[in-house]
């Protein structure tokens, strides 16, 4: 069975810091992984994806993140916030049952504050 | 190309009532979810379907049922509604069934009072 921890439910960092969401998996198959973004009273928007290939992959809005198979891990980063980053970030992995079920984290909400 | 669409936005409801929430998938794409996200949560898979088949569902009772139509639209209905549905619902569409990125709708706000 699969399943997502995302540790911290809320970051707060200041405009032009790093920004860094935990992302722990599990996964009995080499897992599909997601990280989405939602703003208040909008639905889910793909960050970046990893299925297979490069380790680092590299989203929209100048985010990424690196794919650990050691450490059961895709953290998300971004070098620099910005206002417009403050949001819910949501981890997902894609089941293996033949369909294509995401099992979400329980988020984590982002402040950025001046 | 079209995003994914949903509607109503929002909508109230009394408990025991029954609701139909609309989804128009992404041009190209013939598999449609549902989830349900609770205030505060992340969102619960409800099920998925693919060229108008049931093919995978989570963790919910029978009173919560779809359709998918042959443009590959899609209705969740929810009958007998409790109090606990209140949640938003996302529908999302994507290419196949299998383990591809899926692409959200925005969302109906269900409450029911």
């Amino acid at each position: 069975a699969q399943s997502v921890t995302q540790l911290g439910s809320h970051v707060s960092v200041s405009e032009g810091a790093l920004v860094l969401l935990r992302c722990n998996y599990s996964s009995s198959v080499p897992p599909y992984l997601f990280w989405y973004v939602q703003y208040p009273n909008q639905g889910l928007q793909l960050l970046l994806k990893y299925t297979t290939g490069a380790t680092l992959v590299k989203g929209i809005n100048g985010f990424e993140a690196e794919f650990k198979k050691s450490e059961t891990s895709f953290h998300l980063t971004k070098p620099s916030a910005h206002m417009s980053d403050a949001a819910e970030y949501f981890c997902a992995v894609s089941s293996s049952g033949g369909y294509n079920k995401l099992i979400f984290g329980a988020g984590t909400r982002l402040a950025v504050h001046p | 190309e079209t995003g994914v669409t949903q509607s109503p936005t929002h909508l109230i409801k009394t408990r025991g009532q029954q609701v139909t929430l609309r989804c128009s998938s992404q041009s190209g794409h013939n598999t449609v979810s549902w989830y349900q996200q609770a205030l505060g949560q992340g969102p619960q898979f409800i099920f998925q379907y693919y060229r108008e088949e049931e093919n995978g569902r989570g963790n919910f009772p029978p009173r919560f049922s779809g359709l998918q139509f042959p443009n590959y639209s899609s209705e969740l209905n929810v009958n007998a509604l409790e109090l606990d549905d209140s949640a938003l619902y996302l529908c999302a569409s994507s290419r196949d069934r299998g383990r591809t990125e899926a692409f959200f709708g925005q969302g109906t706000r269900l409450t029911v009072v």
